[in-house]
């Protein structure tokens, strides 16, 4: 089945730029979708179809998606982004959403 | 507000069943596909299966077909997932999620997740 690959962690200062991946074959032609899980509280969706915000998402979050890599990245980073975040796609060859293994973001 | 309302965890030896609910509120159950989600320890979130709540259809990955029920109580707006002859590799959160299809291209997506009931297995 379809595997989508995320690193299992990235940190970033307060401030900065937070860019998170998830690989997969030939994955800009998938729509992806990003959740934000915190310790405790319900995942929360982030981005969907590759780069848009639910209401209530903060414009600090984007998404793109290309060839084989889609991005998650995070301006302007708050203590209160850091939790862990997966990708999301639909596998039609199995007929069954895929998740990535999630990446732990750690703000410094 | 809209949520969905998890029970609670729950303690079970190998080779028992376990039944968890899901409490849609804030809006209809029947209105959306309800899946299950569960994400064991250190590891990524793993979609289960889903139930059409209206029709109360299902269909399963096929890693569970077979030990995985789900149901539905449309009276009072809870779903609910049994999994069966439970081993240690079922120790996990599982979650369950509204999910909105947006075609066979671009498939599923969760807009609403509950909180997670945690279901641990151990002798």
């Amino acid at each position: 089945s379809y595997v989508l690959t995320q690193p299992p962690s990235v940190s970033v200062a307060p401030g900065k730029t937070a860019r998170i991946s998830c690989g997969g074959n030939n994955i800009g032609s998938k729509s992806v979708y990003w959740y934000q899980q915190k310790p405790g509280q319900a995942p929360v969706l982030v981005i969907y179809y590759d780069s848009d915000r639910p209401s209530g998402i903060p414009e600090r979050f984007s998404g793109s998606n290309s060839g084989n890599t889609a991005t998650l990245t995070i301006s302007r980073v708050e203590a209160g982004d850091e939790a862990d975040y997966s990708c999301q796609v639909w596998d039609s060859n199995s007929d069954h959403p895929v998740f990535g293994g999630g990446t732990r973001l750690t703000v410094l | 507000q809209v949520q969905l309302i998890h029970s609670g965890a729950e303690v079970k030896k190998p080779g028992a069943s376990v039944k968890v609910a899901c409490k849609a509120s804030g809006y209809t159950l029947t209105i959306y596909f309800l899946h299950w989600v569960r994400q064991a320890p250190g590891r990524g979130l793993e979609w289960m299966g889903w139930i059409n709540p209206n029709s109360g259809d299902t269909n399963s990955a096929q890693k569970f077909q077979g030990r995985v029920t789900m149901t539905r109580d449309t009276s009072i707006n809870t779903a609910y997932m049994e999994l069966d002859r439970l081993t240690s590799d079922d120790t996990a959160m599982y979650y369950c999620a509204r999910g909105r299809w947006v075609g066979a291209t671009l498939g599923w997506y969760f807009d609403l997740w509950g909180r997670g009931t945690l279901v641990t297995v151990s002798s």
